[in-house]
This record gives structure tokens, sequence and C-alpha cells, in this order.
């Protein structure tokens, strides 16, 4: 399996503030890299694909950038809504897709 | 705009059978979109299961001599069975649709159902 690491696992932040996520691949996944955004007792929401496109109705503040094994996840202008946990997947390989163990961001 | 809801049984006993269903609407279940389960537990985080669309079906190796996924043309919907249940299994399962045809990303989800196996 491809194992994914992010760090921090949480960030304590402000809103205004920029914050940045970054997610390990144990092995080379091209741009093969999503990142979910998840809410308490809710579903995890899809925010950017392929490293760096925007799913659709994603606010411009969030952007991914990356490439091979080292990937992040910055969001500017952090808003009140943006505190959530934060979890990259890698879709390199289908056997299996697998996820990062999640970033908290908090107040 | 597809929406998906899971159904499943909320308790099981360990080594009974899951069967989650996941009822679509919005979309047909025949489309060029993957279909797929995904689960979270506190000890594991997100994990995803196995996707299914017509003439293809991909299993996660981990859980893969236990699974079972189809699809249910008839009532739009589609089925796991994950057998031989433990308290490891304990977890929110989720229906969820892919982005765009390729299977990797998934940017629709039911609201998850949670599943406790406990004797």
């Amino acid at each position: 399996d491809i194992q994914m690491t992010q760090s921090p696992s949480s960030v304590s932040a402000s809103v205004g503030d920029r914050v940045t996520i970054t997610c390990r691949a144990s092995q080379g996944i091209s741009n093969w890299l999503a990142w979910y955004q998840q809410k308490p007792g809710k579903a995890p929401d899809l925010l950017i694909y392929a490293v760096s496109r925007l799913h659709t109705g994603v606010p411009s503040r969030f952007s991914g950038s990356g490439s091979g094994t080292e990937f992040t996840l910055t969001i500017s202008n952090l808003q009140p809504e943006d505190f959530a946990t934060y979890y990259c997947q890698q879709a390199s390989s289908f056997s299996p897709l697998t996820f990062g163990g999640g970033t908290k961001v908090e107040i | 705009q597809v929406q998906l809801q899971e159904s499943g049984p909320g308790i099981l006993k360990p080594s009974e059978t899951l069967t989650l269903t996941c009822i679509v609407s919005g979309d047909s279940i025949t489309s060029a979109f993957y279909w797929g389960c995904l689960r979270q537990s506190p000890g594991k985080g997100l994990q995803w299961i196995a996707s299914v669309r017509v003439g293809s079906t991909y299993y996660n190796p981990s859980l893969r001599r236990r699974l079972t996924m189809s699809l249910d043309t008839s009532k739009n919907q589609f089925s796991l069975n994950l057998t031989s249940m433990t308290a490891a299994d304990t977890a929110v399962y989720f229906c969820a649709r892919d982005s765009s045809g390729s299977g990797a990303y998934w940017s629709n989800w039911g609201q998850g159902t949670l599943v406790t196996v406990s004797s």
C-alpha cells in the first residue's frame, strides 16, 4: 500500500491566518492527489483534486501544490467555516486508494 | 444533484455479515461514474473499501476475501456485503460517487451510517 503521512496532526490558527498542511507519500504518485475537508458528524467534502485543481464551488483561498511524494494544502485568509479536519488521498494506485491520517485546524 | 443514502443494520454481532445498501437519486448507477464504499473509524481514519461501475469492480486487497459489491439497476442502488465482521470493522460507513469517472476522487457522499460490531 502507498502510505500517506500528514503533518502536522493539528494546528492552531486564527481567522485571517495562512495555514499550510503537508502530505507525504511513501512512493511517487505523480499528480494523483486530492484534499478533503471534514466537519464533525459530516462526510468529507472534496476540495482539490489532481494536486491543484479546485473542485466546483471551492473558494480560491484554498490551493494545492507539489509533485512526486510531497504535497501541500494552503488555506489563505482562514475563515471561521474553515475550522475542520483535512485529509489527503492518493489515487495513483487503486490497490488500494489510501488517505492520510488527517490534520485538525482549530482555533 | 446526485444524492446517496446509506442503509445499514446499525448493530451486528461478531461473525455476522454486513449488508450496506446505497440508494442513489439524481443519477443512474449505470452512468460512467464509479460508485464506492468507504469507512471511518477512530483507530484507522478514512479507509476506501471498494468501487464499482458497470463492468468493473475494485476491492481493497486487505478486505477482498470478505467483500462482494454489486449493482441493482432495477432499484438504482448498489450494495456491499462484508462477511465475518469483528469489532475492528466498527465504523461509520459511507457511500460515494466519484468526481469524473476515473474512480480516483470522491465528490458526492452520503451522510454515513454507523455500524457497531458487538456481542
